[in-house]
């Protein structure tokens, strides 16, 4: 497995600002991603983060909103700008050691309120 | 989308009971992953299935691969109170394609 570290733990951010969010791996990693999990909900993905290219977002998702970034193999950012009490969430970065991403490991999550 | 539909949604246990819930999916799916979430924390994977039909143990856990490859099920043997959390399935469907997770079950266990 692989310890994922995420920052910030939480914030309350108010609406019409940007936040970014951290996520540091103790190890190198094939593959990252960026998940949202609204309150009582399930995992929703957001987007695979490349590392040296764009990263690829799912429908309904768009750079715009969440820009992502990814340097190298061990660190990745995902931005929700422009924020509403929609994008009140939990924001989890996720891992897999291998290609296809088999098994997926989870950081702690950033907890997001939005007022 | 594939779609995983997980039941029960919630689930409330005595103390040394044991537990099954069950993911079930319309496609096939080539693996089955099953995680636990605490409050305040990420999803933790307990047991990963990569076979039809294969029967897997994680201490009190057992889960299994459904032989269509449609389906799989979690069993938790004498529950105990730490046992309480959001459990979700996933799975990958064809290959290269992203994890889909199942809508959870809440556990909870009463002393």
């Amino acid at each position: 497995s692989a310890v994922i570290s995420q920052k910030p733990s939480r914030d309350i951010c108010q609406r019409g600002t940007s936040l970014t969010i951290q996520c540091q791996v103790d190890s190198q990693v094939t593959m990252m991603f960026w998940y949202r999990q609204q309150p009582g909900q399930s995992l929703t993905l957001i987007a695979t983060a490349n590392q040296g290219s764009e990263a690829t977002y799912e429908s309904g998702f768009v750079i715009d909103k969440f820009p992502i970034s990814r340097p190298n193999l061990t660190f990745s950012t995902l931005t929700v700008s422009n924020m509403s009490p929609e994008d009140s969430s939990i924001y989890l970065c996720s891992v897999a050691l291998w290609q296809e991403d088999t098994e997926a490991f989870f950081g702690q999550g950033t907890r997001l309120t939005v007022v | 989308g594939q779609q995983l539909n997980q039941s029960p949604q919630s689930m409330f246990i005595q103390e040394g009971e044991d537990v099954s819930m069950n993911c079930t999916s319309s496609s096939i799916f080539n693996t089955w992953l099953w995680y636990k979430q605490d409050p305040g924390e990420g999803p933790v994977l307990l047991i990963a299935l990569y076979k039809a039909g294969e029967l897997t143990s994680n201490g009190r856990l057992t889960a299994q691969f459904g032989i269509t490859r449609k389906d799989s099920f979690l069993n938790i043997s004498a529950s105990i109170p730490s046992d309480v959390g959001i459990y979700f399935c996933a799975g990958h469907g064809t290959s290269g394609s992203r994890l889909t997770f199942g809508e959870g079950t809440q556990l909870t266990v009463n002393p």
